[in-house]
């Protein structure tokens, strides 16, 4: 297995900017789902992607949008920043009955 | 709709005593759940699931956790806890996979601490 693996490590931004952050799934998890963990709370779903279509969504506006990709790499876009998307936002994919995690990008929003 | 609460947001034991994280779920749909550990500034790493087998769910580090329906409850345990437990520990709780019933809910963590 080689794992769920995510870039940059760390990203800072300012307000009103856009950013894009990167998620590698492991072969033939066809099911990725992304998280945003503010400080101190628990992780909170932002949608999912299944075969390239996004099938569930949280409690997020649409300027958080993404994208799936046939090689089991996605992206998480989020637009026009917010002092508020300071967070560490989690990659996972699945297949079966399980998610498997990466390390998270750590957001900084100036 | 489903949701878990954990109860205490911090838990602190000497080394070598017995490690209990409570977490109680809600779920309109039979649930899966699972436990993840966190280390500082780490994702998540999952310690255990529960996916309508075994009631008595045993994971890595010597972690457990038993399926209470009645009590609609999932406790995490360790019989004897190692300064190296120390880190935050998060339930969730999923529907059946597939769809939109498979995003994972999480409560708002316990942090473990362990003492000499």
């Amino acid at each position: 297995e080689t794992g769920v693996t995510q870039s940059p490590t760390h990203l800072i931004k300012t307000r009103g900017q856009q950013v894009t952050l990167r998620c590698s799934s492991q072969s033939g998890h066809n099911t990725v789902s992304w998280y945003q963990q503010a400080l101190g709370q628990g992780p909170q779903f932002i949608f999912q992607y299944y075969r390239e279509e996004e099938n569930g969504r949280g409690n997020f506006p649409p300027r958080f949008s993404g994208l799936q990709f046939p090689n089991y790499s996605s992206e998480l876009n989020v637009n026009a920043l917010e002092l508020d998307d300071s967070a560490l936002y989690l990659c996972a994919s699945s297949v079966g009955t399980g998610w498997v995690f990466g390390p998270g990008t750590r957001l900084t929003v100036l | 709709a489903q949701s878990v609460t954990q109860l205490g947001s911090h838990v602190s034991v000497s080394e070598g005593a017995l490690v209990l994280l409570r977490c109680n779920y809600s779920s309109s749909v039979p649930p899966y759940l699972f436990w993840y550990v966190q280390y500082p500034n780490q994702g998540l790493q999952l310690l255990l699931k529960y996916t309508s087998a075994a009631t008595l769910v045993k994971g890595i580090n010597g972690f457990e956790a038993e399926f209470k329906k009645s009590e609609t409850s999932f406790h995490l345990t360790k019989p004897s806890a190692h300064m190296s437990d120390a880190a935050e520990y998060f339930c969730a709780v999923t529907g059946p996979f597939g769809g939109t019933a498979s995003k994972l809910t999480f409560g708002t963590g316990t942090r473990l601490q362990v003492t000499l």
